[in-house]
C-alpha cells in the first residue's frame, strides 16, 4: 500500500520560505497520480495548495498568489513544496496526498500523516 | 468561507442512520463527482466515498445521493468508530482548484 511521509522544519520565521518534502514509497511515482499538497489550519479548514504530475506539470490554487512552488524529483521518488513570504496565516498542518482514481472520478486516495508548521519569530 | 457548505455538527445513536449534506454550485457540482473524507482525532483524512464508489476497505454502510447542487452522505448502522469530522470535496472548474467543505463533526451518542 502506498505510503507518503512529509518532512521539513516545524518552525519558520515570518517573511521566510517554508520548505517541505514528501517521500513516496511502496508505489511508483510514475503512476497515473497527481501528487498534492493540502493544508489544514488550526480552525480545521482544509485548503488545497497544488499538485504535480511525474512529467513536472503543476497546478496551483490561485488564492496563494503565486507564493507556492511544487517540484518533483522522480529519481528520489519525492516531491516538494516551497511557500514564500510566509505569515502567521500559513501556520497549519501540511499534508501530502496522492490523487488517484479513474479519469473524471479522481480523489485523494492516500495521505501522509501530516506535519505541523508554525510561523513565528 | 468554504466553497462547499456542510452542517457544523450531526449526531446519532449506535445503529441509527444519519445523513450529512454538502451543498455547492454549478461550477463545482456541475459535472465533477464529490469525494468524502473522514478525519478521526486530528489524524490524516481518509476517503470513504468518491462519486458513488466506495474505496477499498470502506463498508457498504456508507452511501451517497444527489439532489440538485446538494450531495448527501448517509451512514447506516452507525458505529462508535464512525465518530469523526467528515469533509466533502470536489474540483471547481471556475476556480481551477480542488475545494473542500468546512466539515461536519459527527458525534455518536
Amino acid at each position: 500500500q502506498m505510503q507518503l511521509q512529509e518532512s521539513g522544519p516545524g518552525l519558520v520565521k515570518p517573511s521566510e520560505t517554508l520548505s517541505l518534502t514528501c517521500s513516496v514509497s511502496r508505489y511508483s511515482i510514475f503512476g497515473d497520480n497527481y501528487w498534492n499538497w493540502i493544508r489544514q489550519s488550526p480552525g480545521e479548514e482544509l485548503e488545497w495548495i497544488g499538485s504535480v504530475y511525474h512529467s513536472g506539470r503543476t497546478y496551483y490554487n490561485a488564492s496563494l498568489n503565486s507564493r507556492a512552488t511544487i517540484e518533483i524529483d522522480t529519481s528520489k521518488s519525492e516531491f516538494s513544496l516551497k511557500l514564500t513570504s510566509v505569515t502567521a496565516a500559513d501556520t497549519a498542518v501540511y499534508y501530502c496526498a496522492s490523487e488517484g482514481g479513474r479519469s473524471g472520478n479522481r480523489y485523494f486516495d492516500s495521505w501522509g500523516q501530516g506535519i505541523l508548521v508554525t510561523v513565528s519569530s | 468561507q468554504s466553497a462547499l457548505t456542510q452542517e457544523a455538527s450531526v449526531s446519532g445513536t449506535v445503529g441509527q442512520r444519519v445523513t450529512l449534506s454538502c451543498t455547492g454550485n454549478r461550477n463545482n457540482f456541475g459535472s465533477y463527482p464529490v469525494g468524502w473524507y473522514q478525519q478521526i482525532s486530528h489524524g490524516p483524512p481518509k476517503a470513504v466515498m468518491y462519486g458513488s464508489s466506495l474505496p477499498s476497505g470502506i463498508p457498504a454502510r456508507f452511501s451517497v445521493s444527489k439532489s440538485g447542487t446538494t450531495v448527501s452522505l448517509t451512514i447506516s448502522g452507525l458505529q462508535p468508530d464512525d465518530e469523526a469530522n467528515y469533509y466533502c470535496s470536489t474540483w471547481d472548474s471556475s476556480l481551477g482548484a480542488w475545494v473542500f467543505g468546512g466539515g461536519t463533526k459527527l458525534t455518536v451518542l
